[in-house]
């Protein structure tokens, strides 16, 4: 099966600052790359994606980048703000519907 | 539109006992997932159902858990006996299609002593 491992597991930066989180997967057949966001006491929610046949993609203040031959995958948030604050996974899936879970980063933002 | 709903949101008991958790998905969403999330963890597929029967059940500890989805709808995810390590989130999932997005609730926090 898959395999996902998520990196730092704590993400501390000031208001305004860039944040990057990394992962990396272990099946090359993988196709599809969602992150999550989740706040306190709720499930988490899709905030981007990308799919194994683009390199990058943004949406506003965040991005994804996918390395297929290294097989990794960042995401990248600039302009942060408090709000951003919450844990955030990477998945990939391998097969139709099953999500693998990274570990998760706590990403604190400092006003 | 109203998102997936899961009752209890808390509960508490002891191991040996049994709980059940329910979950509502999305309306018209076809395909309806389990997930266990322990503290400090990503959330661990249990189970997938694709209307009322079962895609993938390959991680659910079906020794002591069980999941149904009589109608295609509501689903009931049971544990029977709890250990102490099945302390964790259980969060609901559903999507129109196993490839449609994942819209998940806000999960049922167990706590077993």
């Amino acid at each position: 099966g898959e395999n996902v491992e998520q990196h730092p597991s704590t993400l501390s930066v000031q208001e305004g600052d860039s944040a990057v989180i990394k992962c990396t997967y272990s099946d090359s057949a993988s196709n599809y790359f969602p992150w999550y966001k989740q706040e306190l006491g709720k499930g988490p929610q899709l905030i981007i994606d990308i799919r194994s046949n683009v390199g990058e993609k943004k949406d506003q203040r965040i991005a994804v980048t996918l390395n297929k031959t290294a097989k990794h995958f960042s995401l990248h948030i600039t302009e942060t703000q408090p709000e951003d604050s919450a844990v955030y996974f990477c998945a990939a899936v391998l097969e139709v519907g099953k999500l693998t879970f990274g570990q998760g980063t706590i990403l604190t933002v400092h006003p | 539109e109203a998102g997936v709903a899961q009752s209890p949101r808390y509960k508490i008991i002891e191991k040996r006992q049994s709980v059940a958790f329910w979950c509502n998905p999305i309306s018209g969403h076809a395909t309806l997932y389990w997930y266990q999330q322990i503290l400090g963890q990503g959330p661990k597929l249990l189970i997938q159902f694709q209307n009322n029967g079962v895609v993938d059940d390959s991680q659910l500890p079906k020794d002591r858990f069980s999941a149904e989805r009589l109608k295609g709808v509501d689903s009931t995810l049971k544990i029977q006996p709890a250990k102490l390590e099945d302390s964790a989130v259980y969060l609901c999932a559903s999507s129109t299609s196993g490839r449609g997005e994942q819209y998940f609730g806000p999960g049922t926090r167990l706590t077993v002593t």
